[in-house]
């Protein structure tokens, strides 16, 4: 049983470009939820999404950032513009329809560097 | 405004002696209250929690420690072994009002285990 998946694992942009991060939830598991972690911080939450709806966008940046979950594919989560300051390990959770929610399943991350 | 704190930023111990790890909390709404650890370029794995209805929960070598009134938890692993030597996360939940998936994370302790 395949854990979460993330892809790329390690993306450099430059300054203005797009980033997208892709995310594969485990088997199973319709709630995906991400993850910010800037250097030498802990973890904050962005969004949480279940298929097709935003169900908590809270702890997105207001602008250049947007996530989705379509019906068929992994979420995806875009950074418009990016910036120096977007530079960060960015790490998808998910978990099972049934569950807690706070029972979150990680991914490995990915490591977007901003040049 | 960090309303999970670990102060200790890391820690050393040696091989079969015993590793506290300490978290504090601000927020009177956490209610549920996660450890998780974390390798290098890999994403958090789920250690153990524990509800604010308990005091202790234990799991084999790691038991953690909850004291509400303080606003504190501990977690203890022994006895420690060098594969522990890892970023540990303290998370809190607000187990209520429909967003106890939004889990808030400390910054984390290195622990060390050394042979």
């Amino acid at each position: 049983n395949a854990g979460v998946m993330q892809n790329p694992r390690h993306l450099v942009r430059r300054r203005g470009q797009e980033a997208r991060l892709r995310c594969s939830p485990m088997k199973g598991h319709s709630h995906v939820y991400w993850y910010r972690q800037l250097p030498e911080e802990g973890l904050k939450f962005m969004v949480y999404l279940q298929k097709e709806n935003i169900i908590d966008e809270s702890g997105m940046p207001k602008e250049r950032f947007s996530a989705e979950f379509p019906k068929e594919g992994p979420s995806i989560l875009r950074i418009q513009q990016v910036v120096r300051g977007d530079s960060a390990a960015y790490f998808c959770a998910s978990s099972p329809p049934s569950g807690t929610g706070y029972e979150q399943y990680f991914g490995p991350g990915t490591r977007l560097t901003v040049t | 405004d960090q309303q999970v704190k670990q102060n200790s930023p890391s820690l050393s111990v040696q091989e079969g002696r015993i590793s506290i790890l300490n978290c504090d909390y601000t927020n009177s709404m956490f209610d549920y209250f996660l450890w998780y650890k974390k390798y290098p370029a890999e994403g958090p794995t789920f250690l153990i929690s524990i509800s604010s209805i308990k005091d202790k929960n234990e799991d084999g070598r790691f038991t953690v420690f909850l004291n509400k009134s303080a606003k504190h938890l501990s977690l203890h692993i022994v006895p420690s072994q060098p594969g522990d030597s890892a970023v540990y996360f303290c998370a809190a939940s607000p187990n209520s009002g429909g967003s106890n998936y939004k889990l808030t994370f400390g910054k984390g302790t290195l622990l060390t285990v050394n042979p």
